[in-house]
C-alpha cells in the first residue's frame, strides 16, 4: 500500500460545480497536509495548507483534514473554467528546524466545461 | 524575485551522454530538492538538501548525483543517461516561515533517446 492514495481521474465537471478530491494515507505521523495545484506544463504551486485536523477555507476552496480516519479533502465551490489542472495532496510529518520530505499523491485532473 | 528558476527548459540527450540539470532560488531558502515526475508515478523525490554543505538520497536517487554549490544553487547530475530516465524535473526549495511550503520551479523536460 502507497504511503498516500489519490484518485487520478480524470474528473470533468460543469462550471459552477461543487468539486471535491480526496487523499487517504497510512502513515500515522502525517501532521501537516498541502494541496498543491499544476496547470499543464508547470510548476506545482501551494494551494491550501493546513496543520493537523480540522477545516481551513480560503475564498472558493476549503480544506479539510481528518485524521482519525486518515482522509483529506478538497472542495472547491462554483468551480470556474480556470480552476482545470491537476490537484496533487502533499504530506509532511516534520517540524522544526532541517528538511520538510513532502510525501505527494499522483494527482487528480481536474476539467470544469464552461 | 525570480523564485526558484532552472535551466534548461528542454533536453534531448541519447543514451550514455550526461548532462547537468542547474537550479537556483533567491528565496534565501535552506531547503531544495529535486524530483522528477512521470506520467501515472506522480511526484518522486530524487535528491535533496536540508541546508548548504549536506544531501541525502531520497526515494529514487540511482543513475543521479547532486551538488549544493551554495545557498542558492542546487545542481542535478546524469552521468549517464538512459532512457529510463526520460522524465519531467522539477527543483523545489522551502525555509520560509510555513516550512513545509516547497516552491516549485517550471521544470525541465528531459527525453533521453
Amino acid at each position: 500500500q502507497k504511503e498516500v492514495e489519490q484518485d487520478p481521474g480524470p474528473l470533468s465537471v460543469p462550471e459552477g460545480a461543487i468539486v471535491s478530491l480526496n487523499c487517504t494515507y497510512s502513515n500515522s505521523a502525517f501532521q501537516y497536509f498541502m494541496w498543491y495545484r499544476q496547470y499543464s506544463r508547470k510548476g506545482p504551486e501551494l494551494l491550501m495548507y493546513t496543520y493537523s485536523s480540522g477545516n481551513k477555507e480560503d475564498g472558493r476552496f476549503t480544506a479539510q483534514v481528518d485524521k482519525s480516519s486518515k482522509y483529506i479533502s478538497l472542495f472547491i465551490r462554483d468551480s470556474q473554467p480556470s480552476d482545470s489542472a491537476t490537484y496533487l495532496c502533499a504530506m509532511s510529518a516534520g517540524s522544526g528546524a532541517g528538511s520538510y520530505q513532502l510525501t505527494f499523491g499522483k494527482g487528480t485532473k481536474l476539467s470544469v466545461i464552461p | 524575485n525570480a523564485g526558484v528558476t532552472q535551466t534548461p527548459k528542454f533536453q534531448v540527450l541519447k543514451t550514455g551522454q550526461s548532462m547537468t540539470l542547474q537550479c537556483a532560488q533567491d528565496m534565501n531558502h535552506n531547503s531544495m530538492y529535486w524530483y522528477r515526475q512521470d506520467p501515472g508515478m506522480g511526484l518522486r523525490l530524487i535528491y535533496y538538501s536540508a541546508s548548504e554543505g549536506t544531501t541525502d538520497k531520497g526515494e529514487v536517487p540511482n543513475g543521479y548525483n547532486v551538488s549544493r554549490l551554495n545557498k542558492r544553487e542546487f545542481s542535478l547530475r546524469l552521468e549517464s543517461a538512459a532512457p529510463s530516465q526520460t522524465s519531467v524535473y522539477f527543483c523545489a526549495s522551502t525555509g520560509g516561515l510555513l516550512n513545509n511550503e516547497q516552491f516549485f520551479g517550471p521544470g525541465t523536460r528531459l527525453t533521453v533517446l
